[in-house]
């Protein structure tokens, strides 16, 4: 079983849409959480970091359940330049505090 | 303030070589992570080094191996290629234990 498990997609969704995406992650020792954004042959970026109580940027809010070791991340009002990868991150505070990668779902959002 | 900035950006290989590749990290951070992103897959964590010593370490062969220089530079060192080793490899740099900022990567290409 992988460590952080996602939905690969793709998601084809028109304009405006809403969307939302999960993961879930086996390591109940998991500490920190986040949503990176890689768009093609690019590095991954830092979209948000997810807390328990929520937390919303813009279009954007991530939601951590500990309880279900389940991360979500609803993307309302869809637009074309959303067209990327999503990946779910957990670390762990422990020496190295590495990150652990889902394999990403891919949104594609068309005119 | 620069980023993380990762040479060279592409690279084709033979089965059996040796390759080095180099990144250096944001400055004011003192903790390089390297990565392996297959294609269609989440990065993969290699190893991590903080001030010179190596902290973490994936599930990666002896075969990697890496370095970091007083100014927090750092190499990956891959020998005895395989066409498996093809990929896109990330460093990401920290101000330990804070949130890593990615190089644009290096893509491997094994023939």
């Amino acid at each position: 079983r992988k460590e952080v498990e996602q939905d690969p997609g793709p998601f084809n969704v028109p304009e405006g849409a809403t969307v939302a995406f999960n993961c879930t992650y086996s390591n109940s020792a998991s500490q920190s959480f986040f949503w990176y954004r890689q768009d093609c042959r690019k590095e991954p970026k830092l979209l948000m970091s997810v807390y328990s109580s929520g937390n919303e940027d813009g279009r954007f809010t991530a939601q951590l359940n500990r309880a279900s070791q389940y991360i979500s991340l609803l993307i309302r009002d869809s637009k074309l330049s959303d067209s990327a990868t999503y990946l779910c991150v957990v670390q762990e505070n422990n020496a190295g505090n590495m990150l652990t990668f889902g394999g990403g779902t891919r949104l594609m959002v068309k005119p | 303030e620069t980023g993380v900035t990762q040479s060279p950006t592409h690279l084709i290989k033979t089965r059996g070589q040796q390759v080095t590749l180099r990144c250096s990290s944001q400055s004011g951070h003192n903790t390089v992570s390297w990565y392996q992103q297959a294609l269609g897959q989440g990065p993969q964590f290699i190893f991590q080094y903080y001030r010179e010593e190596e902290n973490g370490r994936g599930n990666f062969p002896p075969r990697f191996s890496g370095l970091q220089f007083p100014n927090y530079s750092s190499e990956l060192n891959v020998n005895a290629l395989e066409l498996d080793d093809s990929a896109l490899y990330l460093c990401a740099s920290s101000l330990y234990p804070g949130g890593y900022t990615f190089g644009s990567g290096t893509r491997l290409t094994v023939v």
